[in-house]
């Protein structure tokens, strides 16, 4: 089965800097990858998503791109605000199946 | 819209209870939910995948004689946890993924389960 391995496991920023995210998947078959935001004691929130067809997609702060070659994808989160501070989980599926997740990134914005 | 909601969401039970969570689609019809378990500071473990109409899938290693997946209508799927002990104090969660939609998941708020 799939296997994601996610990098790094906490991650300490200044506002305002950027923030990167590693992912690793092991099963070719994959194509569909989303990134999702856990508050704590909260559900997990899709934040941004990306196919095999792209090797990149953006949305305002938020990027992600996707090596399909290398079987790795990253999350790229730019001008950090103390409410990014969250749980990240990458994930990946062949699509229209089950999701496997990585262990998730803290990530921890200071003012 | 993509909405889940999720009952009860905190629930304390006694042992050798047991205790039933309901996972609904508000806005969609969903033929394919998800049961996930996460323990504190953990990742989503998928326990099993419920397809309207059919029984559940499990994953290795969940007994599927203690949670029990019923997924009855395209907007709503249960899991019962059947006489609870303490070790299955933990939180769960519950997908949804739109009939005829793309692949997306949208996860419902959570169930926090404290077993005495």
């Amino acid at each position: 089965g799939e296997n994601v391995e996610q990098h790094p496991s906490t991650l300490s920023v200044q506002e305002g800097d950027s923030a990167v995210i590693k992912c690793t998947y092991s099963d070719s078959a994959s194509n569909y990858f989303p990134w999702y935001k856990q508050e704590l004691g909260k559900r997990p929130q899709l934040i941004i998503d990306i196919r095999s067809n792209v090797g990149e997609k953006k949305d305002q702060r938020i990027a992600v791109t996707l090596n399909k070659t290398a079987k790795h994808f990253s999350l790229h989160i730019t001008e950090t605000q103390p409410e990014d501070s969250a749980v990240y989980f990458c994930a990946a599926s062949p699509g229209y199946s089950t999701l496997t997740f990585g262990k998730g990134t803290m990530l921890l914005v200071s003012p | 819209g993509a909405v889940v909601s999720q009952h009860p969401s905190r629930v304390i039970c006694k042992s050798g209870t047991s205790v039933k969570i309901e996972c609904r689609s508000l806005d969609f019809q969903a033929t394919t939910m998800f049961w996930y378990r996460q323990f504190p500071k953990q990742s989503l473990m998928l326990m099993a995948t419920s397809n309207e109409g059919s029984k559940a899938t499990y994953e290795q290693g969940v007994e599927k004689d203690k949670f029990l997946i019923n997924h009855a209508s395209l907007t709503l799927s249960t899991l019962t946890v059947t006489s609870a002990h303490p070790e299955d104090s933990s939180f769960y969660i519950c997908s949804a993924r739109a009939a005829g939609g793309p692949d997306t998941q949208y996860f419902g708020p959570g169930t926090r389960l404290t077993v005495l």
